[in-house]
């Protein structure tokens, strides 16, 4: 199946700093990305959605401004946590739609940890 | 408001058990209807789909029963092992928008 890939897979920062994650779809050209938020036992808070060139879709409640998300390409979206604090500190995934077809497939997620 | 209700919250099995989660919907938009697999701090894996117009789909062990009339869909795991312990999402899908029922623990014992 296609493969999405996310970098980092855990990451530790300070409270008050930036962090950047990736996804990368790996073997197909995603039209479509989304970003996930999950907390622990719980299900996929979707964040945001993001179309390949124009600016992203946030869902309610998701600030735009802390939680900037870039598709440049076709294979690449980055979501940057601005200004972390120990309350974002959560597992990020996002997933990725291609031009044909409903499947949409997973990353393997990113661990925050805002200290 | 939860638009895809999965039960139950948790579930115990013996190994070669089968185990069934259930999910059930409201808006009839929906086109598509994935489960996922989730394994402890990874992301989802796409176990199988199935679309309304096809009432049950196999793929290896997993089984996905579809009511379109009922609005409803479950999943099946035929012979279920040890391995299978995970956490499985139903979801449903239309257009871009991808919206995932509560999520069940499933433990199968040996």
């Amino acid at each position: 199946g296609a493969v999405v890939s996310q970098h980092p897979s855990w990451v530790i920062c300070k409270s008050g700093t930036s962090v950047k994650i990736e996804c990368r779809s790996l073997d197909f050209q995603a039209t479509t990305m989304f970003w996930y938020r999950q907390f622990p036992k719980q299900s996929l808070m979707l964040m945001a959605t993001s179309n390949e060139g124009s600016k992203a879709t946030y869902e309610q409640g998701v600030e735009k401004d802390k939680f900037l998300i870039n598709h440049a390409s076709l294979t690449l979206s980055t979501l940057t946590v601005t200004s972390a604090h120990p309350e974002d500190s959560s597992f990020y995934i996002c997933s990725a739609r291609g031009e044909s077809g409903n499947t949409i497939y997973f990353g393997e997620g990113s661990w925050l940890t805002v200290v | 408001q939860q638009q895809v209700k999965q039960s139950p919250q948790s579930l115990i099995v013996q190994k070669g058990g089968i185990p069934i989660i259930n999910c059930a919907y409201e808006n009839t938009a929906f086109d598509y209807f994935p489960w996922y697999q989730q394994f402890p701090g990874k992301g989802p894996a796409l176990l199988i789909a199935i679309r309304p117009d096809v009432s049950e789909k196999k793929e290896g062990r997993f089984t996905i029963s579809f009511n379109k009339s009922a609005k409803q869909f479950s999943l099946h795991i035929m012979d279920s092992q040890p391995g299978d312990s995970a956490t499985y999402f139903c979801a449903a899908i239309q257009g871009n928008k991808l919206v995932f029922g509560a999520g069940t623990i499933l433990r199968v014992k040996s």
